[in-house]
C-alpha cells in the first residue's frame, strides 16, 4: 500500500535553529500534501495545505514566514520551522492525499520538535 | 466556522465492555466523515463514511454516519487493552482538506 515517509523523527535543537522536516511519498505520486501540528492530548490541527509547484495553502493564524513549505516534486514536501523557539515544540505529521483506494490520505509516522 | 466535535473527551473503561464514541459536525461542504486510531505516532485509518445510514464494520468496530444530525458514532465491541487509544473523526471538504476532531482517549484496563 501507499507508504508517506517523514524524517526525521525527532529532532532537539536549540532556540533560533531553522529545522527542516521531510515527507516523502515512496510508492506514489502525491500532488497534495498536509502538513499537522499537534500538541499533546490535542487533535490535528491543519496548517496548510502544499500543492507540487505552486504556493502552499496556509490556514488561518498559521504564520507562512515562520513554517515555510516547499513542494518543489510530485514525492516530497518539506516543512521549515524558520528561528524556532520553545513555544514551537510539537508534534509535526504529515499526510499525502491518494488519489485511489480505500484511504483518501496516508500519514507520516510525525516528527517529535523539541526546542531548547 | 466548521467545527467538529468528539464526546467523550476521555473515557476509561474494562476489558469486555463495549464503547460508543460520537462525533458531531458544523461543516460546509461536507464530503466525508473518516475515522482514525491514534497511538504513539501517526493516525491509523478506520472508517471513511459518505453516505448516511450505511454501517461500516471491521472486526469489533463499527461505525455510522447520519448526514441529518451531523453526526456519527464509532462503536467497539468487547474492548481489548490493545484498543487504548486516541480515536480522531476527521471530514473532507470538497476541497479535499482534512479537519480532525478533537479526540476521544480510550484507556482499557484489565
Amino acid at each position: 500500500g501507499a507508504v508517506v515517509s517523514q524524517h526525521p523523527s525527532w529532532v532537539i535543537c536549540k532556540s533560533g535553529t531553522s529545522v527542516k522536516i521531510e515527507c516523502r511519498s515512496l510508492d506514489f505520486q502525491a500532488t497534495t500534501m498536509f502538513w499537522y501540528r499537534q500538541f499533546p492530548k490535542q487533535s490535528l490541527m491543519l496548517m496548510a495545505t502544499s500543492n507540487e509547484g505552486s504556493k502552499a495553502t496556509y490556514e488561518q493564524g498559521v504564520e507562512k514566514d515562520k513554517f515555510l513549505i516547499n513542494h518543489a516534486s510530485l514525492t516530497l514536501s518539506t516543512l521549515t520551522v524558520t528561528s524556532a523557539h520553545p513555544e514551537d515544540s510539537s508534534f509535526y505529521i504529515c499526510s499525502a492525499r491518494v488519489r485511489t483506494g480505500a484511504q483518501p490520505q496516508h500519514f507520516g509516522d510525525g516528527t517529535r520538535l523539541s526546542i531548547l | 466556522e466548521d467545527k467538529v466535535v468528539q464526546s467523550p473527551l476521555s473515557l476509561v473503561v474494562h476489558e469486555g465492555d463495549t464503547v460508543t464514541l460520537n462525533c458531531s459536525y458544523e461543516v460546509t461542504n461536507f464530503r466525508s466523515l473518516l475515522w482514525y486510531k491514534q497511538e504513539k505516532k501517526a493516525p491509523t485509518f478506520l472508517f471513511m463514511l459518505t453516505s448516511s445510514g450505511i454501517e461500516k464494520k471491521s472486526g469489533r468496530l463499527s461505525s455510522i454516519l447520519d448526514k441529518k444530525e451531523l453526526f456519527s458514532i464509532l462503536n467497539i465491541t468487547a474492548t481489548q487493552t490493545g484498543d487504548s487509544a486516541v480515536y480522531l473523526c476527521a471530514f473532507i471538504n470538497t476541497g479535499n482538506q482534512f479537519y480532525f476532531g478533537t479526540g476521544t482517549s480510550l484507556t482499557v484496563i484489565p
